[in-house]
This record gives C-alpha cells, sequence and structure tokens, in this order.
C-alpha cells in the first residue's frame, strides 16, 4: 500500500552539527507534507510544511528539501544543540485527505 | 489560549470497562481528530471530524466511538476496552481538514 516511511530509526549527531532526517513517501499525488517534532512524553509539534509546488522551504535552523523525482522528503536542523533531541515525523496528504504519518526517527544530541 | 487540551492524562481499566476520553480546542478550529500511537510506531488515525456536525472513520476505528459535542469538543468512547486498546491517545485540530493540525498532551491509556 501507500505509506510514507523513515530511512534511519535514530540519528546521533554532535550538538552543533548539522542534522539531516530523511522521508521517503510512495504517493506521487501527495501534494502537502508537514514536519513535527515530538519531545518525550508531550504531544507532535508543528515545525515546517511544504507544498509539491516547491522543493524547499526554510524556517528557523530548520530545511525542508522536497524531491519529487525520486519521492524522498527530508529536514535539515542547523547547528542541532540539546534541546532539539527528539522524535521526528514526517507526514503526507493528498488534497482533502487527512495527514498519514511515518514511524518516526529519533534523533539524539550529545554534547 | 490553551490550544488542545485532553482529559485525562493516564488512565487504568480492567478489560471489558468503558471510558470517554475528552479534548477541547479553543482556536475555533473546524476540523478535529483522534489518533492512538503505539511504541513505534508513527500516529494512526482512528476517528475525524472536518466540521462540526460531521464524523468519518480513520485507518483504526474498531472499537471506538466519537461525538463532536460542539465546535470546541471532540470525545472518544472505548466502550469495552481490550488490551489491545493500550497506547497513547492524541488529539488534534486544525482550521480545515487541509491545514496543519495541533496536537493535545495526549492520554496514557493502559488495559489490563
Amino acid at each position: 500500500g501507500e505509506s510514507v516511511g523513515l530511512h534511519l530509526p535514530t540519528l546521533s549527531v554532535q550538538e552543533g552539527d548539522n542534522s539531516i532526517i530523511n522521508c521517503a513517501y510512495s504517493n506521487s499525488a501527495s501534494d502537502y507534507f508537514i514536519w513535527y517534532k515530538q519531545e518525550s512524553g508531550k504531544g507532535p509539534q508543528f515545525i515546517i510544511d511544504i507544498r509539491s509546488n516547491m522543493d524547499k522551504r526554510q524556517g528557523q535552523r530548520v530545511t525542508v528539501l522536497l524531491n519529487k523525482t525520486v519521492k524522498h522528503l527530508s529536514l535539515q536542523i542547523a547547528a542541532t544543540q540539546p534541546g532539539d533531541s527528539a522524535v521526528y515525523f514526517c507526514a503526507e496528504k493528498r488534497g482533502y485527505s487527512t495527514l498519514t504519518f511515518g514511524k518516526g526517527t529519533m534523533l539524539l544530541v550529545s554534547p | 489560549n490553551a490550544g488542545v487540551t485532553q482529559t485525562p492524562k493516564f488512565q487504568v481499566l480492567k478489560t471489558g470497562q468503558s471510558m470517554t476520553l475528552q479534548c477541547a480546542q479553543d482556536m475555533n478550529h473546524n476540523s478535529m481528530y483522534w489518533y492512538r500511537q503505539d511504541p513505534g510506531m508513527g500516529l494512526r488515525l482512528i476517528y475525524y471530524s472536518a466540521s462540526e456536525g460531521t464524523t468519518d472513520k480513520g485507518e483504526v476505528p474498531n472499537g471506538y466511538n466519537v461525538s463532536r459535542l460542539n465546535k470546541r469538543e471532540f470525545s472518544l468512547r472505548l466502550e469495552s476496552a481490550a488490551p489491545s486498546q493500550t497506547s497513547v491517545y492524541f488529539c488534534a485540530s486544525s482550521e480545515y481538514s487541509s491545514g496543519e493540525q495541533y496536537f493535545g498532551p495526549g492520554t496514557r491509556l493502559t488495559v489490563t
């Protein structure tokens, strides 16, 4: 079936490094993508989104890249901080459908 | 604004017991959602309400019922709890069904 998945279940980085979290999607009709951050014991928190008519979008310290050719989404976090340690989920949707979430990648930032 | 609030935060049930999870949002959002999250898995949609007065099944609706009480509140009911329903339940809301969703803090439910 069509699904959203992640390449790496756990990513460990040093404080100050740049982090890249990857996500593959299988439905070329998906037109909207979101990255969420979930800290331990809390609900998911919106980070950044991108529509399929864009290939890059930047926020504060975060950048999302969309490669529709290979159906790949990535989240780049610049100058990673210990507070960035969390599970990151990508989610996708098509038109007015509901969001479909991937399984998540845990980002561990060590000082 | 409190955003999305959920009660209770924790609950332990015996098999066969019933309970209702409450959710409220103060953002004047039209759409509301209930998800469950199991270890090592992403969020799975149980039910959603695209607008006041409507509800629809999501990916995993069996064993659950929902009520969109008004624009602010969306409750999830387990009529006869089963151990397979042990999970963390999240409520979310969005301005429209196509938009960004805001999540509550979750309810951790254990069914023994």
